[in-house]
């Protein structure tokens, strides 16, 4: 059973286009982290995020890029104005215990896709 | 900057055999490390860690081995099934708190032949 359920599985978006993914953690716990995947390539991290901000950010997440918790639940990242190298798979994972520890679990991630 | 990688990109074993799959990594202040396993179309699946002050570390069928000396971590997968058929990747973080995200390395496939 996963750790986080994310949506959508797939979105295929206009170059230009906002794009908000989606990730719905099952148990209620603090720390929450976006990655990206390019196919065939490494895992990348974006951002890490605690307590409803921002805790770490790599060079990646540039202003593009904004994540939130509007509703206390649901962990969103939002790409403002999609461009063709935004494609690729983006994975949200949490932390197991409300103290943080380092162990990180990962959704089934998003499959982006820009044209 | 830093990274982690790997020195294999694919790795052919036959099934039953034991499989060993390294990465190197150039941060020194590293002191948090995982090996997470990648299907295709799925997230990374945790299956080992361990810290710096270790240099060995065992679970059901994998053993991960640490030598901060030359930088370097291997995954050892005893009695190999088809099921172990994955990408494995490793990753590493410098300090024990939450925030910090985790460097991943390359990527070694992980193919098991019957």
């Amino acid at each position: 059973e996963p750790e986080v359920t994310q949506t959508p599985s797939h979105q295929v978006t206009q170059m230009g286009q906002e794009v908000i993914l989606r990730c719905v953690p099952i148990s209620n716990h603090l720390y929450f982290y976006w990655y990206r995947q390019i196919l065939g390539q490494k895992v990348e991290f974006l951002v890490s995020f605690y307590n409803n901000e921002i805790s770490e950010k790599s060079e990646i997440f540039d202003d593009q890029f904004s994540v939130e918790r509007p509703d206390g639940s649901n962990f969103t990242l939002k790409i403002r104005s999609t461009k063709l190298e935004d494609s690729a798979m983006y994975f949200c994972a949490r932390t197991r215990t409300p103290s943080g520890e380092e162990t990180q679990y990962f959704g089934p991630g998003t499959r982006l896709l820009v044209l | 900057g830093e990274s982690v990688g790997l020195h294999l990109p694919t790795l052919s074993v036959q099934e039953g055999d034991n499989s060993i799959i390294n990465c190197a990594y150039s941060n020194s202040a590293s002191d948090y490390f995982i090996w997470y396993k990648q299907e295709s179309g799925k997230g990374p699946q945790f299956i080992i860690d361990i810290r710096s002050n270790m240099d060995k570390r065992q679970g059901q069928r994998v053993t991960v081995l640490l030598n901060k000396t030359v930088k370097h971590l291997s995954l050892q997968i005893a009695a190999t099934q088809p099921g172990d058929s994955a990408v494995y990747f490793c990753a590493e973080t410098e300090s024990g708190g939450g925030a910090d995200g985790l460097t991943f390395g390359k990527g070694t496939h992980l193919i098991i032949q019957p």
